[in-house]
């Protein structure tokens, strides 16, 4: 079982929906739980961090975290053709200070 | 967000070659830098964990002596690829950790793209 899970995609919504990204995780005792956006050729920019259960709301993005069924989501309302990238879900497991992170979503935002 | 920067951003270089990537924090210090590499359409994988005054950690199955990181200050980590060879062509992406009150982040450098011809 992979430490961190996501489904690659193409995840294809249209412009103004909300896109729903999910991520799962292995690990019990994680403690922090990140968002990067990576569009083709550049480097993950951060976007979300969430460390608490529940919702965390920053703009058109909200992090939902469930410790209890291991996974983490992300939300993006209005979404815009911007938005279309690869999302990547990373994890601090065990406290320490390294980030597993998934295999990316990649996301496309449709005219 | 935090800024981080590298250089170079794009080299290509001869097969033998060594090629040296700089990574900086720019408006935090970061004991804590990472350096990663993505190959096309691959998910980032961590190289080694550069500790600022000590040793890199580096992640199993990485050479050690083939990727030499130095952190001689709080915002500088180099990365040294020795002996390039094609195979080593990628993109090496190195992040800085971010400790700030109760936030632990670690933020981006935009990426060097080595070619070995």
């Amino acid at each position: 079982q992979k430490e961190v899970e996501q489904n690659s995609g193409p995840l294809s919504v249209p412009e103004g929906a909300i896109a729903s990204l999910n991520c799962t995780y292995s690990d019990r005792g994680s403690q922090s739980f990140f968002w990067y956006r990576q569009y083709s050729g550049k480097s993950p920019e951060l976007i979300m961090f969430i460390y608490s259960n529940g919702d965390k709301e920053d703009g058109r993005f909200t992090a939902q975290l469930n410790k209890a069924s291991q996974y983490v989501s992300l939300l993006i309302r209005d979404s815009q053709p911007s938005d279309s990238a690869t999302y990547l879900c990373a994890v601090n497991a065990g406290g320490g200070n390294k980030l597993t992170f998934g295999t990316g979503t990649q996301l496309k935002v449709e005219l | 967000g935090a800024v981080v920067s590298q250089h170079p951003s794009r080299v290509i270089c001869k097969s033998g070659t060594s090629v040296k990537i700089e990574c900086r924090s720019l408006d935090f210090q970061a004991t804590t830098m990472f350096w990663y590499r993505q190959f096309p359409k691959k998910s980032l994988m961590l190289m080694a964990t550069s500790n600022e005054g000590s040793k890199a950690t580096y992640e199993q199955g990485v050479e050690k002596d083939k990727f030499l990181i130095n952190h001689a200050s709080l915002t500088l980590s180099t990365l040294t690829v020795t002996s390039a060879h094609p195979e080593d062509s990628s993109f090496y992406i190195c992040s800085a950790r971010r400790l700030a009150g109760s936030t632990d982040t670690q933020y981006f450098g935009p990426g060097t793209r080595l070619t070995v011809l």
